[in-house]
């Protein structure tokens, strides 16, 4: 299995671009998570899905912040318009269906460093 | 306002030696708890975990100790080793539908031979 895949890997924009992260979860996998790490705030859910659905968005820091997961094996992240205190790096992480046991591991994918200008 | 404290941002061990690396919560509903290591330029990845209703786990060289009136975890890698050297995370959860993980700022963990 080729793991998670994010891409791109980097990106470096202007300030006021629309920027759209790529996420490609394990095939099979019932969730998928999107993350923000910064050296601040650490890593920081944004918002994750379950087949598909939205469950849980409270992270999402405003408005300019979107996601969508139109089907199984593809989800973006869309920053519109995009400011300089984006910059952080974006991760993408999928799991199973945690059965009996919540505490089952997420897989993540290398990650996306935004550099906003 | 931190949940997750990993009050060490760094560490340095001597190869063959004992690596502890500390968490204190304190919210005493979460139910689960997480430790992941990342090497630079990757993404997180799963290391050890523990049940809220257990006091220790082992997994080969590495042990999760629980103590839940304390809301406090630690983390015991032995022996330690080079390749063990990363950044290392603990993220602690809730049961239930929520699948949310609250994640500490991580502890940098450095194995000299």
């Amino acid at each position: 299995d080729a793991g998670v895949i994010q891409s791109p890997r980097h990106e470096v924009t202007e300030m006021g671009q629309e920027v759209t992260l790529r996420c490609k979860p394990i095939s099979g996998h019932d969730y998928l998570f999107w993350y923000r790490q910064t050296m601040m705030r650490g890593l920081e859910l944004l918002i994750y899905f379950n087949n598909n659905v939205p469950i849980d968005d409270s992270g999402m820091p405003e408005d300019r912040f979107s996601a969508k997961m139109p089907n199984a094996s593809f989800s973006t992240l869309k920053i519109q318009p995009s400011e300089p205190r984006d910059s952080a790096v974006y991760f993408c992480a999928s799991s199973p269906d945690p059965g009996v046991w919540i505490g089952d591991e997420q897989f993540f994918g290398p990650g996306t460093r935004l550099t906003v200008l | 306002d931190q949940q997750v404290k990993q009050n060490s941002p760094s560490l340095s061990v001597q190869e063959g030696r004992i690596s502890i690396l500390n968490c204190d919560y304190t919210n005493s509903m979460f139910d689960y708890f997480l430790w992941y290591k990342k090497y630079p330029a990757e993404g997180p990845t799963f290391l050890i975990s523990i049940s809220s209703i257990k006091d220790k786990n082992e997994d080969g060289r590495f042990t999760v100790f629980l103590n839940k009136s304390a809301k406090h975890l630690s983390l015991h890698i032995v022996p330690s080793q080079p390749g063990d050297s990363a950044v290392y995370f603990c993220a602690p959860g809730r049961d239930g539908n929520n699948r949310k993980l609250i994640w500490g700022l991580g502890t940098s963990l450095a194995v000299n031979p």
